[in-house]
């Protein structure tokens, strides 16, 4: 059973960079039949898609962020992150890591970590 | 660029009701829509994909329908464990993803 694990700051200053890194153990990045990515919460509101990557580095991005956001894996540590610059207020948001199992007719968010809380404030 | 409009953006109910859920696309999606659950203070749990395919283990007091533009949830007895809110999601550009504004259900 593959499970996510995210980790980082949880206070970050305006205009400056928001980084994370979200651990898969249970199961291997390198897999085939996923994509890894991100999609955020902010307090009280809905689930908005930031990005997403797969085993060999191909990433897509949500165009809302698509200037700020940077979504790399790390094979080697079986890891993903997420980079987005500039931040606001706005960006202050619940960052869920997410797996998503895939195949020509369905695409799943299926494992999801428990999110990770971050704030934007000086 | 995708829309998924839901409505209601809430309801209350009372337990034992039957509630439905709709979402609309703003371009034709297929079959391409999913489901998720977010129970209070929880992550979010896929319930539905492909319109009307239920994940496993989900309880078949729920289900999906629809196609192209216009798809519904329908709990068919709402009980107390169904307190959340409810996300529609296309994937039909995956790898982006779109998400409906949510409906938050409660119990009246």
């Amino acid at each position: 059973q593959l499970q996510l694990q995210e980790s980082g700051p949880g206070l970050v200053r305006p205009s400056e960079t928001l980084s994370l890194t979200c651990t898969v153990s249970g199961g291997s990045i390198r897999s085939s039949s996923h994509y890894w990515g991100w999609i955020r919460q902010p307090p009280g509101k809905g689930l908005e898609w930031i990005g997403s990557v797969y085993y060999s580095g191909s990433t897509y991005y949500n165009p809302s962020f698509k200037s700020r956001v940077i979504i790399s894996v790390a094979t080697s540590e079986n890891q993903l992150s997420l980079k987005l610059s500039s931040v606001t207020a706005a960006d202050t948001a619940l960052y869920y890591c997410v797996g998503t199992s895939w195949g020509s007719q369905y695409y799943l968010s299926d494992y999801w970590g428990q999110g990770s809380l971050v704030t934007v404030s000086s | 660029d995708i829309q998924m409009t839901q409505s209601p953006s809430s309801l209350s109910a009372s337990v034992g009701d039957r509630v439905t859920i709709t979402c609309r696309a703003s371009h034709h999606i297929s079959n391409y829509l999913a489901w998720y659950q977010q129970e209070p203070g929880k992550v979010p749990k896929l319930l539905i994909y492909a319109a009307s395919t239920l994940q496993s283990g989900v309880p078949s007091r729920f289900s999906g329908s629809g196609s192209g533009t216009d798809f519904t949830l329908t709990i068919s007895s709402l009980q107390p464990e169904d307190v959340a809110t409810y996300y529609c999601q296309t994937y039909n550009s995956a790898p982006a993803l779109t998400f409906g504004g949510g409906t938050k259900v409660e119990i009246k």
